[in-house]
């Protein structure tokens, strides 16, 4: 595709319920990031996919986060047992693998979700 | 870790006024900075990026920001902005040495209106 997408773009759901949000990257990006943009806060970032290394979780704020990447494209990032307080935007960013000048990231619309 | 601050959270402006957004950041190595732009409804996308070289960086839509190594900041400029400037604007840090995940540390934003 043209950019990076993101689906849903809009998730309501119920404290407690696990959520599925889902990403695709741009076509050829090997590295891609989740990122939670919280209501009056700037970007934290989550998670860190590159290639078929291992990722970097060290932003998951707490085990009912996981992610996975299937065939180095698609990405899932669950949250299990919700809160309130994970309510933001959960963004996906993909970026070319390379050198200096790639180092570009492409985001895509983000994912609302917000649990009640 | 690194962090970066953007003192001003919200901003108003009439047309064809000057522009000037604050970001400092913090972090004792060398850093690759950015300015990424959200326009209502839309995603992230990027404004301008510095690398290395001329401190002044031109970027889309008139936009420049100057890096100033001594002050540890980036702020972003506009000689005269337009309605269509509304937006909520982002800075951005990356670590240029951080073992390959460039993930990107953002500030927490500044709301930009325009009023025409």
């Amino acid at each position: 595709g043209a950019g990076v997408s993101q689906s849903p773009s809009n998730k309501v759901t119920e404290k407690g319920k696990d959520v599925e949000l889902r990403c695709d990257p741009i076509s050829g990006h090997t590295a891609l990031y989740w990122y939670r943009q919280s209501l009056g806060q700037g970007l934290e970032f989550l998670i860190y996919f590159q290639g078929n290394s291992a990722p970097d979780k060290s932003g998951l704020p707490s085990d009912r986060f996981s992610a996975e990447r299937t065939g180095g494209s698609v990405s899932t990032l669950t949250i299990q047992r919700t809160q309130q307080e994970d309510s933001a935007v959960y963004l996906c960013a993909s970026r070319v693998n390379g050198r200096v000048t790639s180092n570009e990231q492409f985001f895509g619309p983000g994912t609302r979700l917000t649990v009640l | 870790a690194q962090s970066v601050s953007q003192h001003n959270h919200h901003v108003i402006l009439s047309e064809a006024a000057s522009l000037e957004l604050g970001c400092n950041y913090s972090y004792g190595g060398t850093v690759n900075l950015f300015w990424y732009v959200q326009y209502p409804g839309q995603h992230l996308q990027l404004l301008l990026k510095y690398f290395s070289g001329d401190p002044l960086v031109k970027g889309i839509k008139g936009f420049e920001a100057e890096f100033i190594k001594s002050k540890f900041s980036f702020n972003l400029r506009k000689p005269s902005v337009q309605w269509s400037d509304t937006a909520e604007y982002f800075c951005a840090v990356q670590p240029w040495r951080d073992t390959g995940r460039r993930a990107l540390t953002f500030g927490s934003g500044t709301r930009l209106q325009v009023q025409p």
